[in-house]
């Protein structure tokens, strides 16, 4: 799988829309996508996950084109508590016993007051 | 929701010295964990995937000598870095499969420097 791609930054007002793609050009047909906050020093938490179209949760909404080689994470209003860095996980969850998780290369999230 | 724990937060060892780093699934049993690495300000990398009862498969350019994967039990996956070396200062990460769309909890993490 080639490399997935994020933009490396993003500045935000607090109280704004942010949305950020993911570029995976060689995604596999039984591939997801997942998208999870990180803070320093801490593990991912997860946010949304989807396979197709547009999935929504409580906290953001993902947006993937028919052709599935993107992916967009809305977040509907950020506040300062939501600058962290934003990574997209593309990967098949196997039976197999063999895995394939591939994190893009992540957008850090700086939300201004 | 499920809980993964992870034990040392941070060790701090001398150079060719062998570090052990536990993971734990609090609240559920996992049959398959996963550890990543994480360099600073870099994404999280794949190292190995840890099988309960089995041997754990390594992602390509992993060393399996030197990074040993231990899933002994429903709710314990141990990486040992072996001989470690300042190259192999960063942050390890492990996770425990789940059924349903999050697919995997991640654990708080563990910083590792090797002087």
């Amino acid at each position: 799988l080639a490399k997935i791609t994020q933009p490396i930054s993003m500045d935000s007002y607090e109280g704004q829309e942010v949305n950020i793609t993911c570029s995976h050009n060689n995604i596999a047909t039984n591939d997801y996508i997942t998208w999870y906050q990180q803070f320093p020093s801490q593990g991912p938490r997860f946010i949304i996950q989807g396979y197709k179209t547009k999935v929504t949760n409580e906290v953001a909404s993902l947006f993937i084109p028919a052709d599935r080689k993107s992916s967009t994470l809305s977040l509907p209003r950020v506040s300062l508590s939501d600058t962290a860095v934003y990574y997209c996980l593309v990967g098949e969850p196997s039976t197999s016993g063999t895995y394939k998780y591939i994190f893009g290369t992540g957008t850090r999230l700086k939300v201004l007051a | 929701g499920a809980v993964v724990s992870q034990h040392p937060s941070w060790v701090i060892c001398k150079s060719g010295t062998s570090v052990k780093i536990e993971c734990r699934s609090l609240d559920f049993q996992a049959t398959t964990m996963f550890w990543y690495r994480q360099f600073p300000k870099q994404s999280l990398m794949l190292m190995a995937t840890s099988n309960e009862g089995s041997k754990a498969t390594y992602e390509q350019g992993v060393e399996k000598d030197k990074f040993l994967i231990n899933h002994a039990s429903l709710t314990l996956s141990t990486l040992t870095v072996t001989s470690a070396h300042p190259e192999d200062s960063s942050f390890y990460i492990c996770s425990a499969r789940v059924e349903g769309p999050e697919d995997q909890f991640f654990g708080p993490g563990t910083r590792l420097t090797v002087l």
